[in-house]
């Protein structure tokens, strides 16, 4: 099956400092891929649609000022945490769409000190 | 509305038991449906789907079958192994006027002890 990796798997970061996360299609082209988050023991919450050459659609409350997300190319969307705060610490999950199926990364979890 | 409503958990049941976790969708249309499970400190895996009316959808031992006329689309499977422990989420695909994301239950956390 279609495979979507994230880089990192896990970071450690000081509040105030920004953290770039990775989203790549490994074998297929995705014109969209989204971004959700995950509390301990919650479902996923979706943040934000990720179009490649425009710009992301965010869902209700999500900051687009704090999530950036680029979508440079069919096969990779990046999500920068910027100015990153204690409550921002989650695991972010990425999927990118293939025909009817959604291929989910294996996420990445955010510890902001 | 476009919604996912599954068994809240935590369940726990014991190696060999029987199992069942329900999910209703409510929908305009005919999304497709399906089932992920979560490993503990890991990312969603596709457990199975269902794309149409009356499919059922199997692996690994877990069935689900796409009812239409009770949305629902129940995760069942007949005899449960320690290593089933995880979290499932039922989900179901939207639309194109919705960005064909994906709606998701709440999760369903299930242990089983030996």
């Amino acid at each position: 099956g279609a495979v979507v990796s994230q880089h990192p798997s896990w970071v450690i970061c000081k509040s105030g400092t920004s953290v770039k996360i990775e989203c790549r299609s490994l074998d297929f082209q995705a014109t969209t891929m989204f971004w959700y988050r995950q509390f301990p023991k919650q479902s996923l919450m979706l943040m934000a649609t990720s179009n490649e050459g425009s710009k992301a659609t965010y869902e209700q409350g999500v900051e687009k000022d704090k999530f950036l997300i680029n979508h440079a190319s069919l096969t990779l969307s990046t999500l920068t945490v910027t100015s990153a705060h204690p409550e921002d610490s989650s695991f972010y999950i990425c999927s990118a769409r293939g025909g009817l199926e959604q291929f989910f990364g294996p996420g990445t979890r955010l510890t902001v000190l | 509305g476009n919604s996912v409503t599954q068994m809240e958990g935590p369940v726990t049941l014991s190696e060999e038991a029987f199992l069942t976790i329900n999910c209703t969708y409510t929908a305009t249309g005919y999304p497709s449906l399906f089932w992920y499970v979560q490993y503990p400190g890991e990312g969603l895996q596709l457990l199975l789907k269902a794309t149409k009316a009356d499919d059922k959808g199997s692996n690994k031992g877990f069935e689900a079958t796409y009812r239409k006329e009770t949305t629902s689309f129940h995760l069942e499977k007949g005899s449960v192994q320690v290593s089933d422990s995880a979290v499932y989420f039922c989900a179901r695909s939207g639309s194109s006027n919705t960005g064909n994301q994906f709606y998701f239950g709440t999760g369903t956390s299930l242990t089983v002890i030996p």
